[in-house]
């Protein structure tokens, strides 16, 4: 069965610091990756994904995140943060291949907080 | 606007009652999806539907039922409510049942904006 750990359920953060949200899943077949943000009050929107191919893959509003198999995680990362970041942010796991239905299995999500 | 649309925003409801809650999924959208965000449980996985058909279950209560309509909109149907049901409700839906589309450049699926239900 797959799962997904974010380690930490809040980060605080200094505006133009460096963000770091972890996340480690647990898969028995080659593992879909993403990494949603939820604002307040709102749905939510996909930041990046991992499929298949390059391991460092980027996403919008300059977050990054690097799949490292060996180390089966996928840790989303942004350079300097900015008052907008302030959100809820959730990682989640699907799985590839014949048994992929496209299920999504989140982890608990991180509250991001960033101070001025 | 995703293109996915759910409604209602907002049900109150008091225990023991059933609701509908309704979702259309993005144009072209073949699979439909059930999430169940709530404090203490974080976002489940509830039910998945493709083109009419159950495709796969997660953590649904039988007190929950959903169906998918021959027009691809689908309802998640909660009975003999219970304070513990209060949650917001999420629909994605995605073109082909999978997480990664070929073909298509968004890629994964599409949320809608959530259904809060909250049982009183």
């Amino acid at each position: 069965a797959q799962s997904v750990t974010q380690l930490g359920s809040h980060v605080s953060v200094s505006e133009g610091a460096l963000v770091l949200l972890r996340c480690n899943y647990s898969s028995s077949v080659p593992p879909y990756l993403f990494w949603y943000v939820q604002y307040p009050n709102q749905g939510l929107q996909l930041l990046l994904k991992y499929t298949t191919g390059a391991t460092l893959v980027k996403g919008i509003n300059g977050f990054e995140a690097e799949f490292k198999k060996s180390e089966t995680s996928f840790h989303l990362t942004k350079p300097s943060a900015h008052m907008s970041d302030a959100a809820e942010y959730f990682c989640a796991v699907s799985e590839s291949g014949s048994s992929n239905t496209g299920k999504l299995i989140f982890g608990q999500g991180t509250t991001l907080q960033v101070k001025p | 606007d995703s293109g996915v649309t759910q409604t209602p925003k907002h049900l109150i409801t008091a225990t023991g009652q059933r609701v509908t809650l309704r979702c259309s999924p993005r144009s072209g959208d073949l699979s439909v999806y059930w999430y169940q965000q709530s404090l203490d449980q974080g976002l489940q996985f509830l039910i998945q539907y493709y083109n009419g058909e159950e495709r796969a279950k997660g953590n649904i209560l039988e007190r929950f039922s959903a169906q998918q309509f021959p027009d691809l909109h689908s309802e998640l149907n909660l009975s003999s409510l219970e304070l513990g049901d209060s949650a917001l409700y999420f629909c994605a839906s995605s073109v082909d049942g999978r997480a990664q589309n070929r073909g298509r450049r968004d890629y994964g699926y599409t949320f809608g904006s959530g259904t809060r239900l909250t049982v009183v």
